[in-house]
This record gives C-alpha cells, structure tokens and sequence, in this order.
C-alpha cells in the first residue's frame, strides 16, 4: 500500500500568513493527488485534485504542486475561515490512502 | 443542487451488522461512480471501498480491513447507495460518508456522515 506522509501535523499560523503543507508519498504517484478540507463535526470538503487543480468554487488563494512523491498545499494568505484540518489522498492505485491530516491553528 | 445524505447510523453490539443509505438527488447515480470513507472519532480518514459500474463494466474495490465483512451495493432506481456492514468490531466505530467520484477516484461532494457506534 502506498503510504501518505504529512507534515507537519500541528501548523500554528495567524491570518495573513503564508502557509505550505506538505505530504510525501512512498512511491511514485505521479499527480494523482488530492487535497480536501474539514472542520470540526462537518464533512471533507474538496479542494484540489489531480495535485493541482482546484475544484470549482475554492478560492484562489489556495494551490496545489507537486508530482511523484513530494506535494504541496499552499494558502498564501489565511483567512479566518481557514483554520482546519487538511488531508492528501493518492488515487494511483488501491487501496486509496490518507495522509494522516495537518491542523492549522491560530 | 448535489446533494448526498446518509442515513442508518446507530448503536449496534460486536458482531453485528447495519445497513447505511446514502441517498443522492441533482445527479443520476448511473453516471458516477461511488465511494465510502470513514473516520473514527478524532482520527484521519479512511478509506472503505468504491463501486464502479457502466454497461459491461462492473467494479468494486475494499480495503483490506473491510474486504469479506462489507459489501457495497447501488439502485440506480432509486439513486441509492448502501454500505452492508456484517461482523461488526468496535474498530469499526467511526463516522462513514459516501462521496461522488470525479474521475479517476477524486471525489467532488460529500455526504454530512452518518455516526456508527458499536459496543455492547
């Protein structure tokens, strides 16, 4: 199984900072890649697949990089209703795997 | 409007079995594929498995852990998704949602979850 790595865990950050989290896989899965958001007791929500695509409706301030086993989420200027809880997902091949999710706090 | 709704969650002892709805309107069912995802109570999540089917075509996929103990099943009649869970363990407590494939195994919609609690 391929296995997802984030970090880091825990970001603390303030709004208007730049923020990068990043998630290593254990082998190569070119840009089969998703980033999804959640905040507490609500479902995911989708934010980039395909490493960098952004799904309809998510602001710009959010991108995705990244190809193989290194990616990025970036927000480059947080906002007050980004504080949550990040995850990455491979779609290469099953099983389907998470990465082990990063919270951003004030 | 997308929308997807689970329902069927609840408290059941070790060992046995529930059935979660996934009830979807503003698509048709046939046209995309499927996914289950879990999460225990404050942990990441995972994934349990998809259903894939076009004419002549027929695919369905479990994790490991699931595989032989849950079974995903569609109507296409009714734009329902179910999610057959048997021989359930305590492990298996978690929030299950279902969720629209966009291609490849991307998902583009989520349902709101559905909370299954076993103990006995």
């Amino acid at each position: 199984d391929i296995q997802l790595t984030q970090s880091p865990s825990l970001l603390s950050a303030s709004v208007g900072d730049r923020v990068t989290i990043t998630c290593r896989a254990s082998q190569g899965i070119s840009n089969y890649l998703a980033w999804y958001q959640q905040k507490p007791g609500k479902a995911p929500k989708s934010l980039i697949y395909a490493a960098s695509t952004l799904q309809s409706g998510v602001p710009s301030r959010f991108s995705g990089s990244g190809s193989g086993t290194e990616f990025t989420l970036t927000i480059s200027s947080l906002q007050p209703e980004d504080f949550a809880t990040y995850y990455c997902q491979h779609v290469d091949s099953y099983p389907l795997t998470f990465g082990g999710g990063t919270t951003v706090e004030i | 409007e997308v929308q997807l709704m689970e329902s069927g969650g609840g408290l059941v002892q070790p060992g046995g079995s529930l059935r979660l709805s996934c009830a979807v309107s503003g698509f048709s069912l046939s046209d995309h594929y499927m996914d289950w995802v879990r999460q225990a109570p404050g942990k990441g999540l995972e994934w349990i498995g998809h259903s894939r089917i076009r004419i002549n075509s027929y695919s369905i996929e479990y994790a490991a852990s699931m595989k032989g103990r849950f079974t995903i099943l569609r109507d296409e009649s009714s734009n329902s998704l179910y999610l057959q869970m048997n021989s359930l363990r305590t492990e298996d407590t978690a929030v299950y949602y279902c969720a629209r494939v966009l291609g490849r195994g991307y998902y583009d919609y989520w349902g709101q979850g559905t909370l299954v609690f076993v103990s006995s």
